[in-house]
């Protein structure tokens, strides 16, 4: 499966616990990026990386939120001392700056906080 | 600022009817447009794309979407619907920051 992949699917955890996802992009995509989905709604924009530069941060994205790509490839998104609110589908999507203007997403990874 | 307007949050079509999903838009310069299709527990898939050229865009599953530059729309759309395109879809458009802005969705039931 060449597609972008997400670890882990599910993942349930207390108020206050840190959690950290994973995300594997297609191998020749060079930007990646970060989307949250809440029962209802579109998916909303976190960050971005192009390569292993972070380019963009919405004001979405809390000071308990960090996102990281350290060798352009995979991306991790922690988020620490969850709260209920936190709760939501966490996205990752792909593509490459020179190629189509498509973004091709993963599963994601359904957090909820307790 | 760009954004996306879904009208409708539910859309009833019966099985085998041509199936019409809206979405308008506002945007400074050439709009990037797209539909996604995204099934329960599921991530999003891309059915198709309006960057430029030809108004009617053909997608996958027997999609297509028609470029309205003067309504500002961008509708979906499909000659004759299956049970299987029951589902949640997005339009979306890329802002100059190359983020997507998505609508708030649209859920699609297809009544065998």
């Amino acid at each position: 499966d060449t597609g972008v992949s997400q670890n882990p699917r599910h993942k349930i955890t207390k108020r206050g616990q840190n959690v950290t996802f994973r995300c594997d992009p297609i191998s020749e995509h060079n930007r990646l990026y970060w989307y949250r989905q809440t029962l209802g709604q579109g998916p909303e924009f976190l960050t971005y990386f192009q390569n292993e530069a972070q380019l963009e941060k919405s004001r979405l994205l809390s000071d308990r939120f960090s996102a990281e790509r350290p060798k352009g490839s995979f991306s991790t998104l922690e988020i620490q001392r969850t709260e209920q609110g936190d709760s939501a589908m966490y996205l990752c999507a792909s593509d490459h700056i020179a190629a189509d203007e498509t973004q091709y997403f993963g599963p994601g990874t359904r957090l909820l906080v307790l | 600022a760009q954004s996306v307007a879904q009208p409708e949050d539910q859309v009833n079509v019966a099985e085998g009817n041509p199936l019409t999903v809206k979405c308008t838009y506002s945007v400074s310069g050439n709009p990037y447009l797209f539909w996604y299709v995204q099934y329960p527990n599921r991530g999003l898939q891309f059915l198709l794309k309006y960057i430029t050229g030809d108004n009617l865009v053909k997608g996958s599953y027997g999609f297509e979407a028609e470029f309205n530059k003067s309504q500002t729309s961008f509708h979906l759309k499909k000659p004759s619907a299956l049970v299987s395109d029951s589902a949640l879809y997005f339009c979306a458009v890329r802002d100059i920051y190359d983020k997507i802005i998505f609508g708030k969705g649209t859920r699609l039931h297809i009544l065998p």
